[in-house]
């Protein structure tokens, strides 16, 4: 069970957007429309901001949005804040009760 | 509110045993999995393993199994995490999280996280 593949760091100017992916196998992204994301500001816990590939729980900004095409997750952020930049990681089940997160896409807001 | 609260941070010696804890509140907290997942320096995110208080049903990671415990205690809504033996390399950030009801197989509430450090 392999952590899933991220870029190291992404970065984007105010008000542009950009899109970081998550690559995993036919074993997890693959196999399963479950693929989730976390929003991580330094020294702060994860957040949800995408569930099943695309869906945003309430009160995360349309901003955020998620894809999936093959063993590739894909997470899109549009109009670009400063606010945005953290480190974001996606996470996939993997079945059976199992779990793996990728290794993290940092995003500077430049 | 839903809350996750986990225990201080913890400085500790190689070899030594620690628990550390994640007390869940405004909520039915046997009817949710908790998940723990670390953030060593400078790395990302790794899923540890699951547990659901309900029935103490308990999943880990290939990497973690046999390296940690989960447990619960459902009298007082918390779950552990624990070692026998540290080794400098679980020096990391430990989280736990809740399996959303509403968000499947997503994590939707966070602890603010455990700062385990070993060292001699």
């Amino acid at each position: 069970q392999s952590a899933l593949t991220q870029p190291a760091s992404v970065s984007g100017s105010p008000g542009q957007s950009i899109t970081m992916s998550c690559t995993g196998t036919s074993s997890d992204v693959g196999s399963y429309n479950l693929v989730s994301w976390y929003q991580q500001h330094p020294g702060k816990a994860p957040k949800l901001i995408i569930y099943e590939g695309s869906k945003r729980p309430s009160g995360v900004s349309n901003r955020f949005s998620g894809s999936k095409s093959g063993n590739t997750a894909s997470l899109t952020i549009s109009g670009l804040q400063a606010e945005d930049e953290a480190d974001y990681y996606c996470c996939s089940y993997a079945g059976p009760n199992t779990w793996v997160f990728g290794g993290g896409t940092k995003l500077t807001v430049l | 509110e839903v809350q996750l609260v986990q225990s201080g941070a913890e400085v500790k010696k190689p070899g030594e045993s620690l628990k550390i804890s994640c007390k869940g509140s405004g909520y039915r907290f046997t009817a949710y999995w908790i998940a723990w997942v670390r953030l060593m320096p400078g790395q990302g995110l790794e899923w540890m393993g699951i547990i659901y208080p309900g029935d103490s049903d308990t999943t880990y990671s290939p990497s973690f199994q046999g390296q940690v415990t989960v447990s619960t205690d459902n009298s007082i809504s918390t779950t552990y995490l624990q070692w026998n033996s540290l080794k400098a390399s679980d020096t990391a950030m430990y989280y736990c999280c809740r399996g959303s009801g509403i968000y499947p197989h997503a994590f939707d509430i966070w602890g603010q996280g455990t700062m385990v450090t070993v060292s001699s």
